[in-house]
C-alpha cells in the first residue's frame, strides 16, 4: 500500500447523501485510478485521469464524479444518483510513459456503507 | 476490447505442495499480463508482471508465471505453498493496441486456501 493513502477507511452515510473518498499519492505517479470492489465481481473502473485537469470515465462512472487539480490528489465523489453505492472502493496510481505500461500501485480502500 | 478469466473461485492445497492459480485472457492485440494479491480488507499488492521476453516470470514472495500465447494463459505459481499465501489472486490484462487506453481489465479473483 506504500505510497498512496486512502481516507477514511471506513465510512458510513445515509442514503441520499452525496459523499466524498480521499486519495492522495506521494509516488510522482502521472496516472490515477478509481476501481470499486463488490464480492465476486473483481474491480471495475470508475474513472481515470492520466494528468493533471483531465480524466475520463471508466466501466461504471454513472452515479460518480472526480477532480484531479493537483498531480497527488484524486478525490472521488459518490452522489445520490449512485443505485448501490455500498462497496469498497480502491485508488490506484502508475507511471506512464509514451506506450510502457507499469504496474499499478493500490492504496488501502475506503469501505462504504450507506444505509 | 480485453477480458480476463480466472476459472476457478477457490483454491485449496496443503502446505509444501503446489499452487497454481488459472487464468486465461482475451485481447486484440498483445497483452501486458500482470498478477495481483490481496488480503482481507487491504488494497491490492503487485506480485509480478509480463510485458515481453522470456515467457517465464519470476515475482514476490516465490512467485512465477508463465505467459502461453498459444493457450492465451499466465497461469500464477508456486512450487511450495506457505499457510501465509491464504489469500484473493487477482489476474489482470491490458491490451497495448490502443494507444491512449491506460485501462486494466481485472479478472473475478480466485481465493486460495492453504491449509496446514
Amino acid at each position: 500500500d506504500g505510497g498512496i493513502t486512502q481516507s477514511p477507511k471506513y465510512l458510513f452515510r445515509k442514503e441520499g447523501q452525496n459523499v466524498t473518498l480521499s486519495c492522495e499519492q506521494n509516488l510522482n505517479h502521472d496516472a490515477m485510478y478509481w476501481y470499486r470492489q463488490d464480492p465476486g465481481q473483481g474491480l471495475r473502473l470508475i474513472y481515470y485521469s492520466q494528468i493533471v485537469n483531465d480524466f475520463q470515465k471508466g466501466d461504471i462512472a454513472e452515479g460518480y464524479s472526480v477532480s484531479r487539480e493537483k498531480k497527488e490528489s484524486f478525490p472521488l465523489t459518490v452522489t445520490s444518483a449512485q443505485k448501490n453505492p455500498t462497496a469498497f472502493y480502491l485508488c490506484a496510481s502508475a507511471l506512464e510513459q509514451g506506450l510502457k505500461s507499469y504496474e499499478q500501485y493500490f492504496g488501502p480502500g475506503t469501505r462504504l456503507t450507506v444505509t | 476490447a480485453q477480458s480476463v478469466a480466472q476459472p476457478e473461485d477457490q483454491v485449496n492445497v496443503a502446505e509444501g505442495n503446489p499452487l497454481t492459480v488459472k487464468c486465461t485472457y482475451s485481447v486484440s492485440g498483445n497483452p501486458y499480463l500482470f498478477w495481483y494479491v490481496q488480503y482481507p480488507n487491504r488494497g491490492l499488492q503487485f506480485l509480478l508482471k509480463y510485458i515481453t521476453g522470456d515467457n517465464l516470470v519470476k515475482g514476490s514472495y516465490g512467485f512465477e508465471a508463465e505467459f502461453n500465447k498459444s493457450q492465451t494463459s499466465f497461469h500464477l505459481k508456486k512450487p511450495s505453498a506457505l499457510v501465509s499465501d491464504s489469500a484473493l489472486y487477482f489476474c489482470a490484462v491490458r491490451d497495448i493496441r490502443g494507444e491512449n487506453d491506460y485501462k486494466l481489465s481485472f479478472g473475478a479473483g480466485t481465493t486460495v486456501t492453504v491449509r496446514a
